[in-house]
């Protein structure tokens, strides 16, 4: 079964550019997550989906970042303008609800992001 | 006060030696306590799970959780090169559709042949 999929795997941008970042998640997951990991804050939870529903935002840390969930097997992470302390690295994950489940959530393997 | 506080480290250590990682945390809503390990430009990838206090053991990996002290560790017996990674603990509350993790920042170790 194809894993967690992100793109771009690597963006490099000016400061004030859009950038959008892309996730596929594991067919059947219901729940998707988007984390950033720096060095600094380790990894920390942006926003979270529950059946294509943003359920939990807090995590985003500005009106420049936003995200979509507009089918299940497809959501977008947005930052505009992007600004040089956005740089890190953005992983999606995602789950299934069901019973029994430890909770595991299965990552892809990232989007580096350097805004210049 | 971070929700979950862990030693970034680094760690280095030489073959076959035991390693202990540890984290602590505050909230005590948390049940479901995991530690993820992650390779250099990967994403990270579950390692061990625990469901409130007690121990586990997984091969040569066994995590301990003491929720009486908010204090949970993994340690690893004969370690090996391949064992090289950033390891995270993560934890979160239970409930039937609480799959929100709080994750540590990591400790990287690094295992000499």
């Amino acid at each position: 079964d194809a894993g967690v999929i992100q793109s771009p795997r690597h963006e490099v941008t000016e400061m004030g550019q859009e950038v959008t970042l892309r996730c596929k998640p594991i067919s059947g997951h219901d729940y998707l997550f988007w984390y950033r990991q720096t060095m600094m804050r380790g990894l920390e939870l942006l926003i979270y989906f529950n059946n294509n529903v943003p359920i939990d935002d807090s995590g985003m840390p500005e009106d420049r970042f936003s995200a979509k969930m507009p089918n299940a097997s497809f959501s977008t992470l947005k930052i505009q303008p992007s600004e040089p302390r956005d740089s890190a690295v953005y992983f999606c994950a995602s789950t299934r609800a069901r019973a029994g489940n430890t909770g595991e959530l299965f990552f892809g393997e990232g989007s580096r992001l350097t805004v210049l | 006060q971070k929700e979950v506080e862990q030693d970034p480290g680094p760690l280095s250590v030489p073959e076959g030696a035991i390693v202990s990682l540890n984290c602590t945390y505050s909230n005590s809503a948390f049940q479901y306590f995991m530690w993820y390990r992650q390779y250099s430009r990967k994403g990270p990838e579950l390692l061990m799970y625990t469901y409130s206090s007690g121990n586990k053991e997984d091969g040569r990996f066994t995590a301990q959780v003491d929720k009486s002290s908010k204090y949970i560790s993994l340690f690893i017996r004969d370690s090996q090169p391949s064992d090289s990674a950033t390891y995270l603990c993560a934890m979160r509350g239970g409930g039937g559709s609480n799959y929100k993790l709080t994750f540590g920042k990591g400790t990287l170790l690094t295992v000499n042949p």
